[in-house]
């Protein structure tokens, strides 16, 4: 079956790291753009960033540069995205998606199922 | 950076009727606009992509138009599944940002 699994669901204090993974099956991960998009609590989606795992190949939206790292093992398949020094703010869910090589980097045609993260105190 | 604005904020339709959303961008983006479909609690799903292409199982009352700054999605005959939010995002390739608009909700009427 072709689907992305993210790791699960995540509660943080502020000022811990966080790394969200994402593993990729049923497809040719290597030639295939993976990003990362948040969605805080009711409201819309924000592109955050995109790499190409064969030869890792990053763009990260301004909004989220420095903020966040995204990273890729091509040997399991899985792409990371991680949070530094989390704030309340962070909280929200996260999806990583395929974007097709095909399409882009562009539009994204699978999705993982999201992972939630919550930063409290 | 590209700002894409959705119009309506929320649409109210009957089952049956025809939805037209709209999707405008603030420099062109040429035909490199997607449209998702979004029911709570789950993700994204990808509609349309290159503007006008649907993508693989998504049912034919689902259209896409527009290039340049103006889109549109157009829902021909609205099923109870189809009421959910919808979200266009460009992917120009320069500047490297694919941003989304803010949404419409697709409402019962």
């Amino acid at each position: 079956e072709v689907q992305l699994v993210q790791s699960g669901a995540e509660v943080k204090k502020p000022g811990e790291s966080l790394v969200i993974s994402c593993l990729g099956s049923g497809y040719s991960f290597k030639t295939n753009w993976i990003g990362w998009v948040r969605q805080m609590p009711g409201k819309g989606l924000e592109w955050m960033g995109i790499i190409y795992p064969s030869d890792t190949e990053t763009r990260y939206s301004p909004s989220f540069k420095g903020q966040v790292t995204i990273s890729v093992d091509k040997s399991l398949s899985t792409a990371y995205l991680q949070l530094n020094s989390l704030k309340a703010s962070d909280s929200a869910m996260y999806f990583c998606a395929r974007s097709p090589i095909t399409m882009g980097p562009g539009a994204f045609d699978l999705w993982g199922q999201g992972t939630m993260v919550t930063v409290s105190s | 950076e590209i700002v894409m604005t959705q119009s309506p904020a929320s649409l109210s339709v009957s089952p049956g009727e025809r939805a037209t959303l709209s999707c405008r961008a603030s420099q062109s983006v040429r035909s490199n606009l997607a449209w998702y479909q979004q029911k709570p609690g789950q993700a994204p799903r990808l509609l349309i992509y290159g503007a006008s292409t649907r993508a693989t199982d998504v049912p034919t009352r689902f259209s896409g138009s527009g290039s340049g700054t103006e889109f549109t999605l157009t829902i021909s005959s609205l099923q109870s599944d189809d009421f959910a939010v919808y979200y266009c995002q460009q992917y120009i390739d320069w500047p490297p940002e694919f941003t989304f608009g803010q949404g419409t909700k697709l409402e019962i009427k």
